[in-house]
């Protein structure tokens, strides 16, 4: 069974940093896909970013990127020129592409962007 | 479009009360699935249904039941609500095109209590 691990439980940045969340997981499988998801106060999930394994060029949405390292089964996100909006819960998920259809989400990260 | 509409917001059941959520979608996707949130941890999957007239249980499917009732609409039903079942229930659909990412769209949630 895939798993996803999220280490860092809570961040914190200044308004205008630079920030990275981590993310690694676990799966027998070749091909998949990893996604990012921002979850407000509001807790609405909102897609930031997500990439396909066969693919070697890491995705970018404007500011946010991610640094995706299949042999290490690493895939973390980077936020560029953070902003007081960015504050929320990050959740790093993985789907196969065969098989069940359901994504698996790590523990999140909680991010706050301070003024 | 409304994408992902979930009712209700707010749901307080004594123990063995019995409800059903609702879940529409206006984005004419094949795959919806039903997940849910504890404190301080991801999204875990109750049950999906991949198409319409299908369905299947995700990793915590006891204690709940679906119905999708056309391509629109998939319902989550509590037959006789426990304690354990207190949390945030989220609505997601997606695509589920062949070769495609099949990024999942997720309703603002709904917040359950049971006493």
């Amino acid at each position: 069974a895939q798993t996803v691990t999220q280490s860092q439980p809570e961040m914190s940045v200044q308004e205008a940093e630079t920030v990275t969340l981590s993310c690694t997981y676990d799966t027998s499988e070749n091909n998949y896909y990893l996604f990012w998801y921002k979850q407000p106060p509001s807790r609405q999930m909102i897609l930031v970013i997500r990439q396909e394994a066969y693919k070697q060029q890491n995705a970018t949405e404007n500011r946010f990127s991610v640094n995706f390292q299949k042999a290490a089964k690493s895939f973390s996100l980077k936020i560029s020129d953070s902003q007081l909006g960015d504050t929320a819960m990050y959740f790093c998920a993985f789907r196969q592409i065969q098989g069940a259809q359901k994504l698996v989400f790590g523990q999140g990260t909680r991010l706050t962007i301070n003024p | 479009n409304a994408g992902v509409t979930q009712t209700p917001k707010f749901q307080v059941l004594k123990t063995g009360q019995s409800m059903t959520l609702q879940c529409a979608q206006d984005m004419n996707h094949n795959s919806m699935y039903w997940y849910r949130q504890d404190p301080g941890m991801g999204l875990r999957l109750i049950y999906y249904s991949a198409s319409e007239g299908t369905t299947d249980k995700g990793e915590v499917p006891n204690g709940y039941n679906v119905s999708r009732l056309n391509k629109r609409e998939f319902s989550l039903r509590l037959e006789s609500a426990a304690p354990s079942q207190t949390s945030v229930y989220f609505c997601a659909s997606s695509e589920a095109l062949r070769g495609g990412t099949d990024t999942q769209y997720f309703g603002p949630g709904t917040r359950l209590t049971v006493l």
